[in-house]
């Protein structure tokens, strides 16, 4: 079994700020991680993915995530937040080839100017 | 690459009556499709696999008889809304892996808001 859970189901900061979203993991094989974002009424775009490769996984629009087995964590940062950034964002895993992802609640990120 | 589109992008229905949403890989194969369903400020939840050539598998609590998956061809896949009521208003979402890509990305579709009147 996975499972998913990003701390603070909203994140508010301003334009220019770091921005951190939160994401814990659970599963019982080595698993695959991805963050995806949503912009309001479309589908999810990736981010970025970790698939046992590099620890540090860059991604598009400047974001970053980092594996950490120890803390089961894979949190998604940004050093300077833009406006374009305001969205809806989920983490997921994966923990075999069945390609079923299992979602975390997502986080609503504001960037206030 | 990896485009997965949805049609309709926004339906408006009556209670009762049936809706088909169509997803589609436009630029490649797909075996398996997933359809997820979303409600407001909510988390996806996935409904069901759709697998080329063979039935549906449908997660728990998923009505197979109301949500009904055909998946006729490699870039084809259509949920069906059978008697649709208020309740099942909603945003759907399909998405399908890259076959091969053992890394298990999905690609998803742009999603179809259902409403139900």
């Amino acid at each position: 079994a996975q499972s998913v859970t990003q701390l603070g189901s909203h994140v508010s900061v301003s334009e220019g700020a770091l921005v951190l979203l939160r994401c814990n993991y659970s599963s019982s094989v080595p698993p695959y991680l991805f963050w995806y974002v949503q912009y309001p009424n479309q589908g999810l775009q990736l981010l970025l993915k970790y698939t046992s490769a590099a620890t540090l996984v860059k991604g598009i629009n400047g974001f970053e995530a980092e594996f950490k087995k120890s803390e089961t964590s894979f949190h998604l940062t940004k050093p300077s937040a833009h406006m374009s950034d305001a969205a809806e964002y989920f983490c997921a895993v994966s923990a075999g080839s069945n390609y079923k992802l299992t979602f975390g609640k997502g986080t609503l990120l504001t960037v206030n100017p | 690459g990896a485009v997965v589109s949805q049609h309709p992008s926004r339906v408006i229905c009556k209670s009762g009556t049936s809706v088909k949403i169509e997803c589609r890989s436009l630029d490649f194969q797909a075996t398996t499709m997933f359809w997820y369903r979303q409600f407001p400020k909510q988390s996806l939840m996935l409904m069901a696999t759709s697998n080329e050539g063979s039935k549906a598998t449908y997660e728990q609590g998923v009505e197979k008889d109301k949500f009904l998956i055909n998946h006729a061809s490699l870039t084809l896949s259509t949920l069906t809304v059978t008697s649709a009521h208020p309740e099942d208003s909603s945003f759907y979402i399909c998405s399908a892996p890259l076959a091969g890509d053992l890394s298990d990305t999905q690609y998803f579709g742009p999603g179809t808001r259902l409403t139900v009147l």
